[in-house]
């Protein structure tokens, strides 16, 4: 099994519908992160959360939400899906403040 | 604000033919420098982190190397399974997340 899982894998939805990613890991790590990747713009932090009870605006977070319920579990959720919040998103765990283990991606589709 | 510029965007190479990756960095206060490999479709995997000018890192075909205001990651003799975008992230002072560059889009064909 994959230390850092993400679910759903493939999601297609409409303008307008509530939809949360799901993030759990299995490495014991304080640390967890929500990313955004587009082509052509790389990686880009949505939020992170450096223990359960801390959660940390990245560069991306409007309209996005994120609830930490665990040390283990990190879900993100768009209250309201829009068309160019298609895109590929991937959670990661870390240690330290250094090396970053990425889940294997959820692709969203906002129609 | 912490920016990082990785070039070429996409590079082609023959099986065997040696080259280098460059990743530009301004950050104030740099506190590790990261590599990161990733395959169509899957996650960012984790090659090397850099502390300080001078420190160089290997693994198999693969050299990082850091400067003051750059990272080069040198492929030797590539074969057609290096194939991948290769991606570089900076990480600044204090409990600072990492910014990434856009990636290279390596090539190598057989």
């Amino acid at each position: 099994d994959a230390d850092v899982t993400q679910t759903p894998r493939n999601r297609i939805t409409k303008t307008g519908k509530r939809i949360m990613l799901e993030c759990s890991q299995t490495k014991g790590h304080d640390r967890m992160y929500w990313y955004r990747q587009d082509p052509g713009l790389g990686l880009q932090l949505i939020y992170y959360s450096f223990d359960v009870k801390d959660i940390n605006k990245g560069e991306i977070s409007d309209g996005y939400s994120v609830s930490r319920q665990a040390q283990a579990k990190f879900s993100l959720s768009l209250e309201s899906a829009i068309p160019n919040q298609t895109a590929l998103y991937f959670c990661a765990t870390s240690l330290g403040p250094g090396e970053l283990f990425f889940g294997e991606g959820s692709r969203l589709t906002v129609l | 604000e912490d920016q990082v510029t990785q070039s070429p965007e996409a590079l082609r190479l023959q099986e065997g033919e040696s080259s280098s990756l460059n990743c530009s960095y301004t950050v104030s206060g740099l506190r590790g420098l990261f590599w990161y490999r990733q395959d169509p479709g899957k996650g960012p995997e984790f090659l090397f982190t850099l502390y300080s000018a001078g420190e160089e890192k290997e693994k198999e075909r693969l050299k990082a190397t850091l400067t003051k205001k750059e990272s080069f990651l040198h492929i030797t003799a590539p074969k057609p399974e290096d194939s991948a975008t290769y991606l570089c992230a900076v990480q600044g002072p204090g409990y600072s997340t990492l910014t990434f560059g856009k990636g290279t889009m390596l090539l190598v064909s057989p």
